[in-house]
């Protein structure tokens, strides 16, 4: 069975610091990965998602995730983040054959100024 | 368009009692989700329909819990009786299709209180 692991639970950065989310999957076949983020009081948006081509995929307000399919991890990254990122975020995986978004359980970031 | 619109809100019952929860997906989508998300377990799938037919139903819990769509643009979750355990936020996604080309829109969700 799929499954998604997030092992950055809870992280706490101060504003400009660079942020790195891990997510790693578990499918062997073709692969659909996503990010969603949940602002505070706000429901889930999709962040940016991976499905073919380039594996460095770019999305909303600055931020990136490279597909690495030899390690099945698909991290999310910002170089430089605000208190306004501040949030939950989620990694989602879709195999090929199936309908079914898979989720991880989340990373809550906290972004001090 | 007004998005995935949930009701209600929020709902504080007691244990044993019925909850009923709704969703209106976007209009046109052709799939509708159930989610619940807890602390403990993160973001689980319950159930989804394509078409209004119920596709893949492995994530209800138990058979407390049922759900059913009876046209295109509405859909309920129920919970009868429900538990102190059921305490969660329950959210509606809908999309155009499962391509991953297209995107799951969520509702607000609906936090749910069992007391």
């Amino acid at each position: 069975a799929q499954s998604v692991s997030q092992h950055n639970h809870h992280v706490i950065l101060s504003e400009a610091a660079s942020l790195e989310l891990g997510c790693n999957y578990s499918y062997g076949g073709t692969v659909n990965l996503f990010w969603y983020v949940q602002y505070p009081g706000q429901h889930l948006q999709l962040l940016l998602k991976y499905f073919s081509g380039d594996p460095l995929v770019k999305g909303i307000k600055g931020f990136e995730a490279e597909f690495i399919k030899s390690k099945f991890s698909f991290n999310l990254r910002k170089p430089s983040v605000q208190w306004s990122d501040t949030a939950e975020y989620f990694c989602a995986v879709n195999a090929g054959n199936t309908d079914k978004l898979i989720f991880g359980t989340g990373t809550r970031l906290q972004v001090f100024p | 368009d007004a998005g995935v619109i949930q009701s209600p809100r929020h709902e504080v019952t007691e244990m044993g009692q019925e909850v009923t929860l709704r969703c209106k997906p976007i209009s046109g989508h052709d799939y509708l989700f159930w989610y619940r998300q807890t602390m403990m377990r993160g973001l689980e799938l319950l159930i989804y329909f394509n078409n209004n037919v119920p596709i893949d139903d492995s994530g209800m819990p138990e058979d407390r819990f049922s759900a059913k769509m009876p046209n295109a643009s509405f859909s309920t979750l129920k919970i009868q009786p429900s538990e102190p355990r059921d305490s969660a936020v329950y959210f509606c996604a809908s999309s155009l299709t499962t391509s991953p080309a297209d995107t799951q829109y969520f509702g607000p969700g609906t936090r749910l209180t069992v007391l």
